[in-house]
């Protein structure tokens, strides 16, 4: 399966501010994968990144809050606009197996983001 | 549209003792089924999966069978030690979807 290198793996950041994550594979996969997870929570899908396109967002994620970049088929980038302490979580990426059924999808180690 | 409950945690155990996280979904036509874990500070990585009815995943001692009857998919073992604490996710994947769907996790802790 895929190796998923992310980045930063936490940081503590000030309300108002963005941040950009990124997240690196060692093949090159057709479809990325954002979650989020908040405290305590289960994982919520944001936004699928496929490269060539805008990516498609889930239903209460905007464009403008969490903008995605997917310039290859290795690489992609969430950033989270504007922060706020309701945007601390975990964020992790996510790729998809060419046999996903057998296989699943293979997650980065995540990214831990506080917002003061 | 697609959903899985997992029962609630936390869960705690001692060390060597039987454990069972239960997993029910509901999905139309015929999902695939995983077992997810969460190790402290890491990302998740697949415990065992399942593609269809009466097969049984297995790994590191965990098992679970997809019971399409009862579409449950219940997480078992039969000996748990400390380095079995963790959250433990179960998903699924619908044919022709393309994201997974998460229960709310449990959170399993094992006591020496």
């Amino acid at each position: 399966s895929a190796v998923i290198s992310q980045k930063p793996s936490r940081d503590i950041c000030q309300r108002g501010t963005s941040l950009t994550i990124q997240c690196q594979v060692d093949s090159q996969v057709t479809m990325m994968f954002w979650y989020r997870q908040q405290p305590g929570q289960s994982l919520t899908l944001i936004a699928t990144a496929n490269q060539g396109s805008e990516a498609t967002y889930e239903s209460g994620f905007v464009i403008d809050k969490f903008p995605i970049s997917r310039p290859n088929l290795t690489f992609s980038t969430l950033t989270v606009s504007n922060m706020s302490p309701e945007d601390s979580s975990i964020y992790l990426c996510s790729v998809d197996s060419p046999d996903r059924a057998n296989y699943g999808y293979t997650f980065g180690s995540g990214t831990r983001l506080t917002v003061v | 549209g697609d959903s899985v409950t997992q029962m609630e945690g936390p869960v705690t155990l001692s060390e060597e003792a039987f454990l069972t996280i239960n997993c029910t979904y509901t999905a139309t036509g015929y999902p695939s089924l995983f077992w997810y874990v969460q190790y402290p500070g890491e990302g998740l990585q697949l415990l065992l999966k399942a593609t269809k009815a009466d097969d049984k995943g297995s790994n590191k001692g965990f098992e679970a069978t997809y019971r399409k009857e009862t579409t449950s998919f219940h997480l078992e073992k039969g000996s748990v030690q400390v380095s079995d604490s963790a959250v433990y996710f179960c998903a699924l994947n619908n044919r022709g979807a393309q994201k997974l769907v998460f229960g709310q996790g449990t959170r399993l802790t094992i006591n020496p």
